[in-house]
C-alpha cells in the first residue's frame, strides 16, 4: 500500500537553529499539508499546499515556517529560528484530491533543547 | 466553545463489547466527519468519513452523523485487543483545506 514517508523520525536541534522536516508524498497524490501534535494536545493544522503554492495556513504558521516542494517527489517543512515550544511531532499527509481522507505519515519527532 | 470536543477517555472495555465514541461540534460549516485511528508515536490513520448527515458502516465499524444536533459517533462492534488505539474525530468545511481535529479518545480493549 503507498505511504506517505517522514524523515528523520527524530530531529534534536538547539533553540534558534534551523531544521528541515522532509516528506515524501504518495506519488499521485497533488495536495500537500503539515500537521503538528504537541505530546499530549491535538493535532493541528499548520499549513496545506496545492499546485506550487500554499492553499492555507493557520495562525501557528507564522514566518518562521515555511513550506517547498523542491522537486516532484519532496515536501518540506523549514522552521528557521527553532523555539521551545515547537517541540512536537510533526505529521506530513498528503491526498489524491481536495476534501478529507488524507494519508498522513509517522511523523517527525522534533524536539527543541 | 471550542469547534471539537471529545471526551479524552480513557475508555477500558472488554473484548467483544460494543464501543461508543463521540464528539460534538460548533461549526455548522463542517460537512465532511472523518474517524481516524492513532497509535503510539504513530500518524493519524483514516478509518472513514461520512458527508453531511447519516449512517455509514464498514466492517465492525459504523459512523453516525447528526448535524441537526451537531454530534457524531462511531460504534465499533466486537471489540478486539487490537482496537486498542486513540480515536480521533475530525472535520471540514467544502473548499477548505483544513481538517479540525479532537483532542482523541484513548481506548483499551481487554482480552
Amino acid at each position: 500500500e503507498p505511504e506517505v514517508t517522514q524523515t528523520p523520525s527524530h530531529q534534536v536541534t538547539q533553540m534558534g537553529q534551523e531544521v528541515i522536516l522532509r516528506c515524501v508524498p504518495i506519488s499521485n497524490h497533488l495536495y500537500f499539508y503539515w500537521y503538528r501534535q504537541i505530546l499530549g494536545q491535538k493535532v493541528e493544522f499548520l499549513v496545506s499546499f496545492y499546485n506550487n503554492e500554499i492553499s492555507e495556513k493557520s495562525e501557528i504558521f507564522d514566518d518562521q515556517f515555511s513550506v517547498e516542494r523542491p522537486d516532484g517527489s519532496n515536501f518540506t517543512l523549514k522552521i528557521r529560528s527553532t523555539k521551545l515550544e515547537d517541540s512536537a511531532m510533526y505529521f506530513c499527509a498528503s491526498s489524491e484530491q481536495e476534501g478529507p481522507g488524507y494519508t498522513f505519515g509517522s511523523g517527525t519527532r522534533l524536539t527543541v533543547v | 466553545q471550542k469547534e471539537v470536543e471529545q471526551d479524552p477517555g480513557p475508555l477500558s472495555v472488554p473484548e467483544g463489547a460494543i464501543v461508543s465514541l463521540n464528539c460534538t461540534y460548533s461549526n455548522s460549516a463542517f460537512q465532511y466527519f472523518m474517524w481516524y485511528r492513532q497509535y503510539s508515536r504513530k500518524g493519524p490513520e483514516l478509518l472513514m468519513y461520512t458527508y453531511s448527515s447519516g449512517n455509514k458502516e464498514d466492517g465492525r465499524f459504523t459512523a453516525q452523523v447528526d448535524k441537526s444536533s451537531k454530534y457524531i459517533s462511531l460504534f465499533i462492534r466486537d471489540s478486539q485487543p487490537s482496537d486498542s488505539a486513540t480515536y480521533l474525530c475530525a472535520m471540514s468545511s467544502p473548499g477548505g483545506f483544513k481538517t479540525i481535529f479532537g483532542a482523541g479518545t484513548r481506548l483499551f480493549v481487554k482480552a
